[in-house]
């Protein structure tokens, strides 16, 4: 089946920007979408369809895709955005949905 | 604000079943795209079942044959049916449904199932 990549961790300073990849073959030609999981709590949907978000998710959160790369960004770091990130895609030819591996957010 | 809320977890032996079910008495499992996503303690998110709209299911590999996935409109209860539960079963079972069948919009809070002798 299709196979996401993301780096294991991220750290980022206060007041800086996080960018979060998620890789796969040709995933520009796809759908993405991110989840936020907080430290004890269930995940939280931040961007779906690559590049919307949902209405209360502020708009520090944005992303992106193109070629073999999708991107979440977070502008302006917050102690708050301290988390696990998660992309997932569907996967047609299975009937899957597939979660990338996730990235541990740390702000330092 | 949709309240997803599931029940059901447990601790069970290797082989035995255990059902659980998720609801919301604001929030249409008919009229909305349903599933079950899981995480093993310490690890990833992994789906397990969809059931659509139209009432089309769908399992992980891993699961197929052992889980069943439903929905009982009058009760507007969504059930994931676990049989032959192994210890990689265990983890912590959301319920997520949505207006998309692309993606996990709404997600209850888990309930953790645990397979162990």
């Amino acid at each position: 089946s299709y196979v996401l990549t993301q780096p294991p961790s991220v750290s980022v300073a206060p007041g800086q920007t996080a960018r979060l990849s998620c890789g796969g073959d040709n995933i520009g030609n796809r759908a993405v979408h991110w989840y936020q999981q907080r430290p004890g709590q269930a995940p939280v949907l931040v961007v779906s369809y690559n590049t919307d978000r949902p209405s209360r998710i502020p708009e520090r959160f944005s992303g992106s895709n193109s070629g073999n790369s999708a991107t979440l960004t977070i502008s302006r770091v917050e102690a708050g955005d301290e988390a696990d990130y998660y992309c997932q895609v569907w996967d047609s030819r299975t009937d899957d949905y597939v979660f990338g591996p996730g990235t541990k957010v740390s702000v330092l | 604000e949709v309240h997803l809320v599931e029940s059901g977890g447990g601790r069970v032996q290797p082989g035995e079943s255990l059902r659980l079910s998720c609801g919301d008495p604001e929030f249409s499992v008919s009229s909305n795209y349903m599933n079950w996503v899981r995480q093993a303690p310490g690890k990833g998110l992994e789906w397990v079942s969809s059931i659509y709209v139209g009432g089309g299911t769908y399992y992980r590999d891993s699961v197929r044959g052992r889980f069943t996935i439903s929905r009982d409109i009058s009760e507007n209860t969504l059930y994931l049916q676990m049989h032959s539960l192994r210890p990689e079963d265990t983890a912590v079972y959301y319920c997520v449904g949505g207006d998309s069948s692309s993606y996990f919009e709404h997600w209850g809070q888990g309930t953790l199932v645990t397979v162990s002798a």
